[in-house]
């Protein structure tokens, strides 16, 4: 079982829907990272995270620790924001991360 | 003026060929990384420099040889390419700050015939 653990694995939406990811993880952390990975590969660094929520656009994302769960909400979705959004914890010195959800927003 | 720069972006090479991924950041950052995503698109940690010294080292095979002449470089040098070796490689870097967030370059993909 993996340290950090997404879901949905795949995950495909209307244009205008309201989406949410999710990501559990197992270890201690002092951050948690929300990244998008379009296609053609480049990695962009959405949120970080460490306590309660941040908004940024039509993004949000929320981290509960005690309950070691975090989500990314987006609102209004577009057909951009097709891509794979992965989650990763920061740990001592070091990233963990999960699987990647692949999102498709069709219009 | 690319923040994190990889060279080359694919690397298409033969099995047992020897070659080299460059990495430079412009950010002043002291911190650098190397990440291997396989084909199922999972991100796992291979090395990490800061300031040139080595603290990181995710009990990657020794062919594999990250090298840092100096803060705003973190080259990584395979020996004896392996068909597994396939993967996208990415390069980053990260600032001294607690819990400053890290930039990626855009991936080396390295196809192994």
């Amino acid at each position: 079982k993996n340290e950090v653990e997404q879901s949905p694995q795949n995950l495909t939406a209307q244009e205008g829907e309201f989406i949410t990811i999710n990501c559990s993880y197992s270890v201690g952390i002092s951050a948690l990272h929300w990244l998008q990975q379009h296609p053609g590969g480049g990695i962009v660094s959405l949120f970080m995270l460490s306590s309660g929520k941040k908004k940024h656009g039509r993004l949000i994302a929320t981290i509960n620790i005690q309950e070691k769960h975090s989500s990314l909400h987006i609102t209004a979705s577009h057909p951009r924001d097709s891509a794979v959004y992965i989650c990763a914890v920061k740990t001592t010195n070091k990233l963990i991360f999960g699987t990647g959800t692949l999102l498709a927003v069709q219009p | 003026d690319t923040a994190v720069s990889q060279t080359p972006k694919y690397l298409v090479t033969q099995m047992g060929n020897d070659k080299s991924i460059k990495c430079e950041q412009n950010l002043g950052h002291d911190t650098m990384y190397w990440y291997k995503q396989d084909s199922k698109k999972f991100l796992k940690i291979m090395f990490s420099y800061n300031n040139k010294e080595l603290i990181i080292n995710e009990t990657v095979p020794n062919r594999f040889s990250p090298k840092s002449p100096d803060k705003a470089h973190l080259n990584l040098h395979i020996n004896s390419l392996e068909l597994g070796d396939s993967a996208v490689y990415f390069c980053a870097s990260r600032g001294q700050r607690i819990n400053q967030p890290q930039h990626f370059g855009d991936g080396t993909r390295l196809s192994i015939l």
